[in-house]
């Protein structure tokens, strides 16, 4: 099992420029997530999926978009890329929140490397 | 509003000590409570999950605690290593929010040979 994968692992963008990033599972899980992560502040909450089809917000969702078209897919894109989007990405899904604890740990990718000048 | 915190943000400690790095979250009525290492410029690897029937969780020479009551974690790290040179962070999820999990903004851990 390759476990969470994320292409690309960088990207340099221009200011209102768009990009998707792609995170890819293959462990059947149903909840996905996409995360920021900025230097002394921790993960945040981008967007999440419980399941194909659906999609909701996170804690800091402005500006981005997602999609969970197929269930071990979860895009996330930038439709006008701005330097405060400048962080590091990171894609994380787990089996749900019910069933045993083992289903509650999230799995994470190795990140997306992201600057916007 | 539902958060975590972790204090110190960095802690360094000659190798061999036992050490304690702490998580303190608002709002007691949380699911579950996971620890994760991540190393520079990686991904996060997760060390140690507890439920929130659970009181503490042992893996190798790790062991993390929970009390709900006081809002409180520790991830107590026997023998300390170089190799366990990392930030450690801690995540929350709560039952009112259960889809989705807040993270702490980590301890990054220096262990000195």
């Amino acid at each position: 099992n390759a476990g969470v994968t994320q292409t690309p692992k960088f990207r340099v963008l221009k200011t209102g420029q768009s990009m998707t990033l792609l995170c890819a599972q293959d462990m059947n899980h149903e909840y996905m997530y996409w995360y920021r992560q900025d230097p002394g502040m921790g993960l945040r909450l981008i967007h999440y999926s419980v399941g194909e089809g659906t999609t909701a917000k996170g804690e800091v969702p402005d500006g981005y978009n997602v999609s969970r078209l197929k269930k071990q897919n979860f895009l996330l894109g930038l439709e006008s890329a701005a330097p405060s989007q400048t962080s590091v990405y990171f894609c994380a899904s787990s089996y749900s929140t019910g069933g045993p604890p083992s289903y509650n740990e999230q799995f994470f990718g190795p990140g997306t490397r992201l600057t916007v000048l | 509003k539902q958060e975590v915190t972790q204090i110190p943000a960095a802690l360094s400690v000659p190798e061999g000590e036992n050490l304690v790095l702490n998580c303190s979250f608002t709002d007691s009525a949380i699911y579950n409570l996971q620890w994760f290492r991540q190393d520079p410029g990686k991904g996060l690897t997760s060390l140690l999950l507890i439920q929130s029937s659970q009181r503490e969780q042992t893996s190798g020479r790790l062991n993390a605690s929970l009390d709900k009551s006081s809002g409180r974690s520790t991830l107590y790290i026997a023998a300390s290593q170089p190799g366990d040179s990392a930030t450690y962070l801690c995540a929350v999820r709560w039952y009112s929010s259960a889809s989705k999990i807040i993270f702490g903004s980590g301890t990054r851990l220096s262990i000195r040979p």
